[in-house]
């Protein structure tokens, strides 16, 4: 079992959609939550970071993070189709030397 | 523009051969972290330096080797080339080790033909 599963996708949704992207992970040692976006041939760029469990909000971005179900999520509302990339979750556990564990990836098309 | 600069942007090679890969971290950046991401096993973490000192390795071969110099730029070598290596090489930079917040580059993608 990998330590991080992320939805394989892709996705496919109108514009002003909400889009739900999950993942779930196995290792409880993780307390750093992050969502990064990737556009085509650009790298990934950090969206939203949670600490440990609860939800953050960031203009049309939400992140929950659910320790107790090891299950994250990043909700974007009013989707556009300049969200049209492909989204990643990492997450790593307390530590100097912790490194960043990514899902593979869901790429999300948003049709105008 | 992320502040991360990585050369080549474009790398095609033979196998059997040996590349080098270089990356200039964000100003005021100590760590750089490399990661290799392919299609089927998405972002890998590969090795961490910290101000010239190795601090964490992943899953890096043996055939490939990293070093940061004293001006903390850093080179990733590859070497004894396969076709598996094909892939876009990433690095990232954060001013000290943290967990979160690196901020990557746009990547090397290298193909081995």
């Amino acid at each position: 079992q990998k330590e991080v599963e992320q939805d394989p996708g892709p996705l496919s949704v109108p514009e002003g959609a909400i889009v739900s992207l999950n993942c779930t992970y196995s290792n409880s040692a993780f307390q750093y939550f992050m969502w990064y976006r990737q556009y085509s041939r650009k790298g990934p760029e950090l969206l939203m970071y949670t600490y440990s469990s609860g939800n953050k909000e960031d203009g049309r971005f939400t992140a929950q993070v659910d320790k107790s179900s090891k299950y994250i999520s990043l909700f974007i509302r009013d989707s556009q189709p300049s969200d049209s990339a492909t989204y990643l979750c990492a997450m790593s556990a307390v530590g100097a030397n912790s490194k960043l564990t990514f899902g593979k990836g869901i790429t999300l098309s948003v049709r105008p | 523009d992320s502040g991360v600069t990585q050369t080549p942007k474009h790398l095609i090679t033979a196998t059997g051969q040996r590349v080098t890969l270089r990356c200039s971290p964000r100003s005021g950046d100590l760590s750089v972290y490399w990661y290799q991401q392919s299609l089927d096993q998405g972002l890998q973490f590969l090795i961490q330096y910290y101000n010239g000192e190795e601090r964490a390795k992943g899953n890096i071969l043996e055939r490939f080797s990293a070093q940061q110099f004293p001006d903390l730029h850093s080179e990733l070598n590859l070497s004894s080339l396969e076709l598996g290596d094909s892939a876009l090489y990433f690095c990232a930079s954060s001013f000290r080790d943290t967990n979160y917040g690196y901020t990557f580059g746009s990547g090397t993608r290298l193909t081995v033909v």
